[in-house]
């Protein structure tokens, strides 16, 4: 069975500040994806980003960033220097090759004030 | 190009009573996914169509829910009898291929179902 842990419930931080979502996931399969992604108070699930399980090179893109370890488990995601638009829940999700469904973490809920 | 739409935005109905929320993918997407969304349930996995394939029902969560996808394009998802726990945003998501080769999906803005 497949499982994805979202530990941080809510987090608010200052624009500008720097702020890390943490994922954990848990798999017995050695082939498997990542992604994350993200829900502005609009609704809508906006894909961010990603990753197989054979490829563990960060990855940066603007002010996000994405640190995938196998070792740990977890795939990390960072902004750099937030911003207000970047308030949103944020989800992280896992798919494996038992079925055809992401499993979803609980989401994190980010709230950037000014 | 345009996105996943969905239709209705909101829906209002009383107990016991049949809707239909209707999904468009993304012209040229085979893959088309089912997810519900409410408070501490998080987001569930539905039913999974892939082109002409028999779909993966196994997220139904009970006889009254059931889905079609006409002529690889458009789905309706049905709730027949509803109930007050169906109240829920209801999600719709297509993408390229199957999750299997790595797809990435892509969501609809969801139908906000209350059961009165």
């Amino acid at each position: 069975a497949q499982k994805v842990t979202q530990a941080q419930t809510e987090i608010s931080v200052v624009e500008k500040e720097d702020v890390t979502l943490d994922c954990v996931y848990e798999t017995r399969d050695t082939t498997y994806y990542l992604f994350w992604y993200k829900q502005p108070p609009s609704g809508e699930l906006v894909f961010l980003i990603r990753r197989n399980s054979f490829d563990e090179q960060n990855e940066i893109s603007g002010r996000y960033s994405w640190n995938f370890q196998k070792s740990t488990s977890s795939f990390n995601f960072t902004i750099t220097a937030s911003q207000v638009v970047d308030s949103a829940v944020y989800f992280c999700a896992l798919f494996t090759g038992g079925g055809n469904k992401l499993t979803f973490g609980t989401g994190t809920q980010l709230k950037v004030e000014l | 190009g345009a996105g996943v739409s969905q239709s209705p935005s909101n829906k209002v109905t009383e107990k016991g009573k049949d809707v239909e929320l209707r999904c468009d993918p993304i012209s040229g997407h085979t893959a088309l996914y089912w997810y519900r969304q409410s408070l501490g349930q998080g987001l569930e996995f539905l039913i999974y169509f892939q082109g002409n394939s028999a779909p993966d029902k196994s997220g139904l969560p009970s006889d009254r829910f059931s889905a079609e996808r006409t002529g690889g394009s458009v789905s309706t998802l049905t709730i027949q009898r509803t109930q007050q726990e169906d109240s829920a945003v209801y999600l719709c998501a297509s993408s390229l291929l199957g999750l299997a080769g790595g797809y990435e999906q892509y969501f609809g803005p969801g139908t906000r179902l209350t059961v009165t």
